[in-house]
């Protein structure tokens, strides 16, 4: 079964201080990893799709690395407009299974 | 209009009535998706559409209906819900089952 676990649950930074949120997963034939941001009371709003171990993208503050058991999201000098719930999902058959997410606070 | 829209954006029932979600997608994709989220819980996938067939059900309630007339709608259709149903309920597509979604903006569904 496919399973997507992402950590910390919470985290609350101060504007300019830069960290990672991890997605460790397991599935059955990857077809990709996604990452979401979800501002409360709307849809998740796409950032990217990793495909292969070793495969990078980036956007703005925003840098997305991938292995073969985990994925991080690295937030780069971030500001509060970044404050957000973050998700991750993996593709490997009907449909993507969704880690519960990380909840990020960056105080200004 | 392009992506993925839903309507209504809030909707507020009561237990007896009957109501229909709508989702629309202009992406030229051949899967849709319903998932809930509850405050501080993760998504919950409820129904698989591909090519206008369910292909998955999670053992939603029978008080949630699916409905995909066509690969661009896809309908929820609501009858007898609880107070519990209270959630955001999404809509989502893809090129094809098991690829990356977009989603849509929710609708906001509070049981009274």
């Amino acid at each position: 079964e496919d399973q997507v676990t992402q950590s910390p649950e919470a985290l609350r930074l101060q504007e300019g201080e830069s960290s990672s949120l991890n997605c460790s997963y397991t599935v059955s034939g990857l077809r990709g990893l996604f990452w979401y941001r979800q501002d409360p009371g709307k849809g998740p709003e796409f950032l990217f799709t990793l495909y292969s171990a070793g495969e990078e993208k980036e956007k703005e503050r925003l840098k997305a690395t991938l292995t073969k058991k985990e994925s991080f999201l690295h937030i780069t000098a971030p500001k509060p407009e970044d404050s957000a719930t973050y998700l991750c999902a993996v593709g490997g058959s009907e449909k993507l299974v969704f880690g519960k997410g990380t909840k990020l606070t960056v105080n200004p | 209009e392009t992506g993925v829209t839903q309507t209504p954006r809030h909707l507020v029932m009561g237990m007896t009535n009957k109501k229909s979600l709508k989702c629309e997608q202009h992406l030229g994709h051949n899967a849709m998706y319903w998932y809930k989220q509850s405050a501080k819980k993760p998504l919950e996938l409820m129904f698989v559409y591909s090519l206008e067939e369910r292909v998955e059900n999670n053992s939603v309630p029978s008080r949630f209906s699916p409905e995909c007339p066509n690969s661009s709608h896809l309908f929820l259709h609501l009858h007898t819900l609880q107070p519990e149903d209270s959630a955001l309920y999404l809509c989502a597509s893809s090129q094809a089952a098991g690829y990356g979604y977009t989603f849509g903006s929710g609708t906001r569904l509070t049981v009274v």
